[in-house]
């Protein structure tokens, strides 16, 4: 079975810093997608980036980028100059490809509460 | 709507009561997701729905809960004879199309279901 681990219950970085958030995966598969999700305390959950696991090149969107080492099953993201918006609990989920024995469900890690400081 | 609603955003339970949580997806949508997810731990899979058919009911646990999609659009998620355990956010997810590179999960604002 397919496990994401998060081994960073919490971080904090100072505003302008950049940090970088830990994923850890296991799987046997070769074609997946790998996300960060972000859930501010009001609780709406937010796609941060996506990276598919067939593309060698690291998914970026703006202050987002990620560190996708395939053969390590690892996943980090990093975001450049922080601001107070991003302060949330960061999510790292794993999606198989939808197919006959799989529905594209999400495996989630346990998550890290990310605290920017002014 | 232009996002993923549910309601009751929050809903407080005696033990042994049943509730009804309710979720709408972006209109057109085909997948349906629901997840359970406690305090301060990541959402966990229940069940998946493509259109009105429920593929995939394997999260679900215990006979308690039960889920239906009748007509492919609006879905709801039902708890019988509630217990504490059941007490989570019960996060509601939806994707265009089930397969294909682009397809992305978005989420409701969730559930929060006290059960005393």
């Amino acid at each position: 079975a397919q496990t994401v681990t998060q081994s960073q219950p919490e971080m904090s970085v100072q505003e302008a810093e950049t940090v970088t958030l830990s994923c850890t995966y296991d799987t046997s598969e070769s074609d997946y997608y790998l996300f960060w999700y972000k859930q501010p305390p009001s609780r709406q959950m937010i796609l941060v980036i996506r990276q598919e696991a067939y593309k060698q090149q690291n998914a970026t969107e703006n202050r987002f980028s990620v560190n996708f080492q395939k053969a390590a099953k690892s996943f980090s993201l990093k975001i450049s100059d922080s601001q107070l918006g991003d302060a949330a609990m960061y999510f790292c989920a794993y999606r198989t490809p939808y197919g006959s024995s799989n529905t594209g469900k999400l495996i989630f890690g346990q998550g890290t509460t990310l605290q920017v400081k002014p | 709507g232009a996002g993923v609603s549910q309601s009751p955003r929050y809903k407080v339970a005696k033990r042994g009561q049943d509730v009804a949580l309710r979720c709408d997806p972006i209109s057109g949508h085909v997948s349906l997701f629901w997840y359970q997810q406690a305090l301060g731990q990541g959402p966990e899979f229940l069940t998946y729905f493509q259109n009105e058919a429920q593929l995939d009911k394997s999260g679900l646990p215990s006979d308690r809960f039960f889920a239906e999609r009748p007509e492919g659009s609006v879905s709801t998620l039902k708890i019988q004879r509630t217990q504490q355990e059941d007490s989570a956010v019960y996060l509601c997810a939806s994707s265009s199309q089930p397969q294909g590179s682009q397809e992305t999960q978005y989420f409701g604002p969730g559930t929060r279901l006290l059960v005393l």
